[in-house]
C-alpha cells in the first residue's frame, strides 16, 4: 500500500494568513492526489483532484501544486469558514489511502 | 443536486452482522461508481470498498475483505454494504461516497453524511 504522510499535523493560523500543507508519498502518485476538507461533525468536502485541479464551487484560495512524491495544499488568505481538518489522499492505485489529516487552528 | 442518504448503523456484538444502505439521487446512479469509506471515532479517513457502475467488478480493503459485501440496485438507485463477523475495530462512521467516473477513478466527488456503527458487547 502506497503511505501518505501530512505534515503538519495541525496548525495555528490567523484569517488573512497564507497556509501551507504538504503531503508526501511513499512512492511516485503521477499527479493522482485528492485533496478534502472536513468540518466537525460533517463528511469530507472535495477541494481538489488531480493534484493541482479546483472542484467546482471551491474558492480560487485553495489551490495545489506538486508532482512525484510530493505535493502541497496552500490557502492564499485564510477564512474563517477554512478552520477545520484537511485531508490527502492518493488514488494512484488502490487500496486508495489518505494522509493523517492537518487541523487547522485559529490563533 | 446529488444527494446521498446513509442508514442502517448502529450498536451491534462483535461477531454479529449488519447491513448498510445509502440512498442516490440527483444523478444517475446507474452511470456511476461508488465507494464505502469509514472513520473511526476521531481519526482519520479509511477506503473500505468500490463497486463499479454495473455491479461487474468490486475491489475491497484488506481490512474488511472477506468479512463485508459491497452492492447495488440500480433500480432503486441504492448502493448497500454488508458486514459480517463484526470487529470492535470497525466502529465508524460510515460514509457512501461517489466516484466521478463508471469505473474506479478513486477520488470520491460527493459524500453522504454519514452512518455510526458500533462494535460492542
Amino acid at each position: 500500500d502506497i503511505q501518505m504522510t501530512q505534515s503538519p499535523s495541525s496548525l495555528s493560523a490567523s484569517v488573512g494568513d497564507r497556509v501551507t500543507i504538504t503531503c508526501r508519498a511513499s512512492q511516485g502518485i503521477s499527479n493522482s492526489l485528492a485533496w478534502y476538507q472536513q468540518k466537525p461533525g460533517k463528511a469530507p468536502k472535495l477541494l481538489l483532484y488531480a493534484a493541482s485541479r479546483l472542484e467546482s464551487g471551491v474558492p480560487s484560495r485553495f489551490s495545489g501544486s506538486g508532482s512525484g512524491t510530493d505535493y502541497t495544499l496552500t490557502i492564499s488568505s485564510l477564512q474563517p469558514e477554512d478552520f477545520a481538518t484537511y485531508y490527502c489522499q492518493q488514488y494512484y492505485s488502490t487500496p486508495q489511502t489518505f494522509g493523517q489529516g492537518t487541523k487547522v487552528e485559529i490563533k | 443536486q446529488v444527494q446521498l442518504v446513509e442508514s442502517g448503523g448502529g450498536v451491534v456484538q462483535p461477531g454479529g452482522s449488519l447491513r448498510l444502505s445509502c440512498a442516490a439521487s440527483g444523478f444517475t446512479f446507474s452511470s456511476y461508481g461508488m465507494h464505502w469509506v469509514r472513520q473511526a471515532p476521531g481519526k482519520g479517513l479509511e477506503w473500505v470498498a468500490f463497486i463499479r457502475y454495473d455491479g461487474s467488478n468490486k475491489y475491497y480493503a484488506d481490512s474488511v475483505k472477506g468479512r463485508f459485501t459491497i452492492s447495488r440496485d440500480n433500480s432503486k438507485n441504492t448502493l448497500y454494504l454488508q458486514m459480517n463477523s463484526l470487529r470492535a475495530e470497525d466502529t465508524a462512521v460510515y460514509y457512501c461516497a461517489k466516484d466521478p467516473y463508471d469505473i474506479l477513478t478513486g477520488y470520491f466527488d460527493y459524500w453522504g453524511q454519514g452512518t455510526l456503527v458500533t462494535v460492542s458487547s
